[in-house]
């Protein structure tokens, strides 16, 4: 079973308009999520991350919502830029426990075209 | 500041033969980890390690082995590879619980 899931594999946007990718996860212990980046043949890169405790966090052009009821996370990216084109992968974790494992996404890759 | 550093970054390998992939962080991070990725998928965690000396099962932990025994580096070990461990192994490590982890490049693997 899935605990944490990106359902859809792709999202194409113009640039300058805003990219919103999504993330649903079944494991309600889950408290403590991140966005991870990753452009081909690199490592993914860490973007923003949220605590259960809020409901939104923001840093510059990305910002993170989280919906606990709905087990719903988004990332926000505005205004959307070429070089933002990449696989984001939505990863969860159980706060201070399972000595930071996460769980990790399928991902989703945008492309942002010029 | 190199960060996490993995070598070889490709390698082709016959059924049964064996080889370990290095890992080595300068960060001095307690916590690191080993995953694989196979294509349309996410990451999906191998073994880990919460300190020198010490190593625990992940999601996927049949036919690798780990040691860490010095604080920064991680080895992943296939004993005896096989064709379904074709994949992009990466490693990572983290300061602590909870804090975002840092990626090495990657190793591409396959076993033929």
């Amino acid at each position: 079973d899935q605990q944490v899931k990106q359902n859809s594999p792709s999202l194409s946007v113009q640039e300058g308009r805003i990219s919103i990718l999504n993330c649903d996860y079944t494991n309600s212990m889950f408290d403590y999520f991140l966005w991870y980046k990753k452009y081909p043949a690199e490592g993914p890169t860490f973007l923003i991350s949220i605590s259960s405790i809020k409901d939104k966090n923001e840093d510059g052009r990305f910002t993170v919502f989280l919906n606990k009821s709905a087990k719903h996370l988004s990332l926000h990216i505005v205004p959307s830029q070429p070089g933002d084109s990449a696989v984001y992968f939505c990863a969860a974790s159980v706060h201070n426990t399972n000595a930071g494992k996460s769980t990790f996404g399928d991902g989703t890759t945008l492309t942002v075209k010029p | 500041n190199a960060g996490v550093t993995q070598t070889p970054k490709f390698r082709v390998l016959k059924t049964g033969q064996s080889m370990t992939l290095l890992c080595a962080q300068d960060m001095n991070h307690e916590y690191m980890y080993w995953y694989r990725q196979d294509p349309g998928m996410g990451l999906r965690l191998i073994h880990y390690s919460v300190g020198e000396g010490t190593t625990a099962k992940g999601e996927v932990p049949d036919g690798y082995n780990v040691s860490r025994l010095k604080k920064q580096n991680f080895l992943l070990g296939l004993e005896s590879a096989a064709p379904s461990q074709t994949s992009v192994y990466f490693c990572a490590s983290s300061s602590r619980v909870n804090q975002p982890q840092h990626f090495g490049d990657g190793t591409r693997l396959s076993i033929l």
